[in-house]
């Protein structure tokens, strides 16, 4: 199994600009997270899904951030406009029920916004 | 308050010593606790868990549970080099949400 693949592995760009994050999780895994990382606040999730449907967005900083799961093995994190507070690791992580909280975790994003 | 504290460190340790990682949580409702191993620019990895009150083994792993005091902890046994990293620990309630610490980075010295 190849785990959870994450595009791109960095990405730079300016503030104002537009941002997708692409995850794919490991097939057969049914809930799906998307993580922040940051040295101040560590490890921040912010949304997940369960069966391609959002659970739990309660995380997501603010309008800016979007995410869907159009279905089972494909997710896409937005943030538009991008602002340099933006900045961090983003990952993605899937588990399977019902053991959702072992979470097999992607190689991470790491996003600079200038 | 943090939900989920953990010393940030460093902790260091010489090379075969035990290393005492630990962890308080504040919601009296949490029942599964995890610990994950993050090496330097690299994703977390989940090492152990654990869901009743007293001591979990693994290999040169132990995870300690006290849910009374909100306790969690890690022992390493026999510290390696390659044990260097940041030890996250994770709490989870009754739906689908883990918590994270910020993390406690661990060096084991030669």
């Amino acid at each position: 199994d190849a785990g959870v693949i994450q595009s791109p592995r960095h990405e730079v760009t300016e503030m104002g600009q537009e941002v997708t994050l692409r995850c794919k999780p490991i097939s057969g895994h049914n809930s799906l997270f998307w993580y922040r990382q940051t040295m101040m606040r560590g490890l921040e999730l912010l949304i997940y899904f369960n069966n391609n449907v959002p659970i739990d967005d309660s995380g997501m900083p603010e309008d800016r951030f979007s995410a869907k799961m159009p279905n089972a093995s494909f997710s896409t994190l937005k943030i538009q406009p991008s602002e340099p507070r933006d900045s961090a690791v983003y990952f993605c992580a899937s588990s399977l029920e019902p053991v959702n909280e072992k979470l097999f975790f992607g190689s991470g994003t790491q996003l600079s916004v200038l | 308050q943090k939900e989920v504290e953990q010393n940030s460190g460093p902790l260091s340790v010489p090379e075969g010593a035990i290393a005492s990682l630990n962890c308080t949580y504040s919601d009296r409702g949490s029942q599964s606790f995890f610990w994950y191993r993050q090496y330097s620019g690299k994703s977390p990895e989940l090492i152990m868990f654990i869901y009743s009150n007293g001591d979990k083994e693994d290999g040169r792993f132990t995870a300690q549970l006290n849910k009374a005091s909100q306790y969690v902890s890690l022992l390493i046994r026999d510290s390696q080099p390659s044990d260097s990293a940041t030890y996250l620990c994770a709490v989870g309630g009754g739906g689908n949400k883990l918590t994270f610490g910020t993390g406690t980075q661990l060096k084991v010295e030669l």
